[in-house]
């Protein structure tokens, strides 16, 4: 079936470190894929998204390519920073399904100072 | 306004209590959502209400009860809840809930505890 997989956290780096966070998919057809943030205490946030092969999303320093052959879209950030510190959650969402986002596991973040 | 919110912000009930709770979009969404998330995994999709009409059930217990009285508003019903039923419970809304490109706008969430 449809699903994403999610690199195991928690993942922990110094300040100013290079991150990446991969994810994989599977899934029937082209799905839309989004990674959202999830700070401690708060709701989810879109992050950034990529709606077709090839685009690159990114937001906030943060960048994520939409990889058909590889059925990836690793977020990466060059220089991370205390305030990043959250979980994130990569996700896809289908043409044929549009209402229902299917979700990773989550990859927890932690930054030192 | 790109806001989403969610009340109360935190609620402790008992396992006879009858309680709602609310949420509220001023963006023209006109796909709402209720998830339930257990701490360290992701949201679960509970229901999805499409133009105001309930169009997902996730096979949820009855002992919640969604209700979308007009296209900004959602809540939710809870009555004779379980102590596994605690967790954090977000709402959310989207644009079209047609449109497989449109990302979900998330509220804070209510953190309900049952007792």
């Amino acid at each position: 079936g449809d699903s994403v997989t999610q690199m195991e956290g928690p993942v922990t780096l110094s300040e100013e470190a290079f991150l990446t966070i991969n994810c994989t998919y599977t899934a029937t057809g082209y799905p839309s894929l989004f990674w959202y943030v999830q700070y401690p205490g708060e709701g989810l946030q879109l992050l950034l998204k990529a709606t077709k092969a090839d685009d690159k999303g990114s937001n906030k320093g943060f960048e994520a390519t939409y990889r058909k052959e590889t059925t990836s879209f690793h977020l990466e950030k060059g220089s991370v920073q205390v305030s990043d510190s959250a979980v994130y959650f990569c996700a896809l969402c289908l043409y044929s399904s549009a209402s229902k986002i299917i979700f990773g596991s989550g990859t927890r973040l932690s930054i030192r100072p | 306004d790109t806001e989403v919110t969610q009340t109360p912000k935190h609620l402790v009930m008992g396992m006879t209590n009858k309680k709602s709770l609310k949420c509220e979009q001023h963006m023209g969404h006109r796909a709402m959502y209720w998830y339930k998330q257990k701490a360290k995994k992701p949201p679960e999709l509970m229901f999805v209400y499409s133009y105001e009409k309930l169009s997902i059930n996730e096979s949820v217990p009855s002992r919640f009860s969604p209700e979308c009285p007009n296209s900004s508003l959602l809540n939710l019903h809870l009555h004779a809840l379980q102590p596994e039923d605690s967790a954090l419970y977000l709402c959310a809304s989207s644009q079209d809930p047609n449109a497989y490109y449109n990302e979900q706008f998330f509220g804070p969430g209510t953190r309900l505890t049952v007792l």
